[in-house]
């Protein structure tokens, strides 16, 4: 069974901390990806990563950074948490689309509050 | 942004068909229609995705019209577990963005 997995279900720090959200993906996936959602906007991509060392800002990338070192695993970084960074993070991955498949598997999600 | 429409909620009775409908009149020759679903406190979930021809899975049909100005996914006989938010997204295939642009969907709500 495929699997995308997050480091926490809830998270809770306080302002001005620096926070890592893990992602860990099992099936040999090129790309990866953070969203955040939020009521009333839906998910937005924040960064993704389509190889190794490699990444591209989403539509939301600003207070955060991301990390690829290994191909399975993708790090989201908040150098330094404020309360309006409080959200729900989804992690996924996926294969490079061919002939329009392009299945993006997602983690549980990890809900952060910054207080 | 996203380049679909899709109504915000929409009721289903337990066992009959649930058609959601989408818009998306912008889209272009080699892009795909995709459906993703979310159950409450989950990741979204990929049901379907088709080009022009009708599709139709273990999870639900998609109806793509004509002119692929619009869709439906039609869940022949939904079930309360079938209670989510619907998304209906655009993208490109093979070569096109990797990125999929999630809009607002629609709430589904499955009444026993």
């Amino acid at each position: 069974d495929v699997k995308v997995t997050q480091s926490s279900r809830y998270l809770v720090k306080r302002t001005g901390e620096k926070v890592f959200l893990e992602c860990v993906q099992d099936m040999d996936h090129e790309n990866m990806f953070w969203y955040r959602q939020d009521p009333g906007l839906g998910l937005r991509l924040i960064y993704f990563s389509y190889d190794v060392k490699m990444k591209e800002k989403g539509d939301i990338p600003e207070g955060y950074s991301v990390s690829r070192e290994k191909k399975e695993r993708f790090s989201l970084i908040l150098e330094s948490a404020s309360t309006n960074q409080t959200s729900m993070y989804l992690c996924a991955s996926s294969s490079p689309a061919r002939q329009g498949y392009n299945e993006q598997f997602f983690g549980p999600g990890t809900r952060l509050t910054v207080l | 942004d996203a380049k679909t429409t899709q109504p915000p909620s929409m009721d289903c009775a337990e066992g009959r068909a649930a058609n959601l409908p989408c818009n998306h009149s912008t889209i272009s020759g080699n892009e795909y229609v995709y459906w993703y679903r979310q159950i409450h406190s989950q990741g979204p979930q990929y049901i379907i995705h088709g080009l022009k021809n009708n599709e139709t899975n273990e999870m639900a049909s998609l109806i793509i019209t004509e002119d692929r100005k619009s869709s439906t996914l039609i869940l022949p006989h939904a079930t309360l577990r079938d209670t989510a938010v619907y998304y209906c997204i655009v993208r490109g295939g093979a070569g096109g963005s990797e990125k999929l642009v999630f809009g607002k969907g629609t709430k589904l709500t499955v009444n026993p």
